[in-house]
């Protein structure tokens, strides 16, 4: 069965660095979802992409988060300078059309010291 | 603010006890509904789905749910939980008359089942 992918799985970087999260969402599936979990804390929503574009953001999702989807396969999280607060597992989702169930990736534990 | 309660934090249950977890959510629109299961060290995964129709919902492993529009619930339910049921279960719902396209997720309810 086809899955979401998602690398690192673990990233450690220190505050101020950018760093980019990768995902490759099932080959066919047209819309692309970022989300996150602080620990302790509830599964947020930030970003979904269709058709080369943000289609819909958060507010958690400033202008130190970008999204990309740089080739057919891959779809990148970037976080230009990172802050402790983005300390979190931060999950890839995709999904065929627009309304229909998301499916989501292992997650890549970014870790900010 | 949309948001969706999960009111078991932790439960404990031994096996083939009955499961029932509850899932409530603020939205008066149409709404689609999900329950995702995550096995330790593994991904999120759908359990099941509601968009129309039957309010009775039938999914993998056993796993039912219930939508009651009146009071804004979608529980999940299970006669009789095994041990490999151990994982946390997440409530997400979808409130798609408002034409968004994200999740609201509830804060999961940790379920252990002791052999």
């Amino acid at each position: 069965e086809p899955e979401v992918t998602q690398t690192p799985s673990h990233q450690v970087t220190q505050m101020g660095q950018e760093v980019i999260l990768r995902c490759v969402p099932i080959s066919n599936h047209l819309y692309f979802y970022w989300y996150r979990q602080i620990l302790g804390q509830k599964v947020e929503f930030l970003v979904s992409f269709y058709n080369n574009e943000i289609s819909e953001k958060s507010e958690i999702f400033d202008d130190q988060f970008s999204v990309e989807r740089p080739d057919g396969s891959n779809f990148t999280l970037k976080i230009r300078s990172t802050k402790l607060e983005d300390s979190a597992m931060y999950f890839c989702a995709s999904s065929p059309f627009y309304g229909y169930e998301q499916y989501f990736g292992p997650g890549t534990r970014l870790t900010v010291t | 603010a949309q948001s969706v309660s999960q009111h078991n934090h932790h439960v404990i249950l031994s096996e083939a006890a009955s499961l029932e977890l509850g899932c409530n959510y603020s939205y008066g629109g149409t709404v689609n509904l999900f329950w995702y299961v995550q096995y330790p060290g593994q991904h999120l995964q759908l359990l099941l789905k509601y968009f129309s129709g039957d309010p009775l919902v039938k999914g993998i492993k056993g796993f039912e749910a219930e939508f009651i529009k009146s009071k804004f619930s979608f529980n999940l339910r299970k006669p009789s939980v095994q041990w490999s049921d151990t994982a946390e279960y997440f409530c997400a719902v979808n409130p798609s008359t408002s034409g968004t396209y994200k999740y609201i997720f509830g804060t999961g309810t940790r379920l252990k089942v002791l052999a």
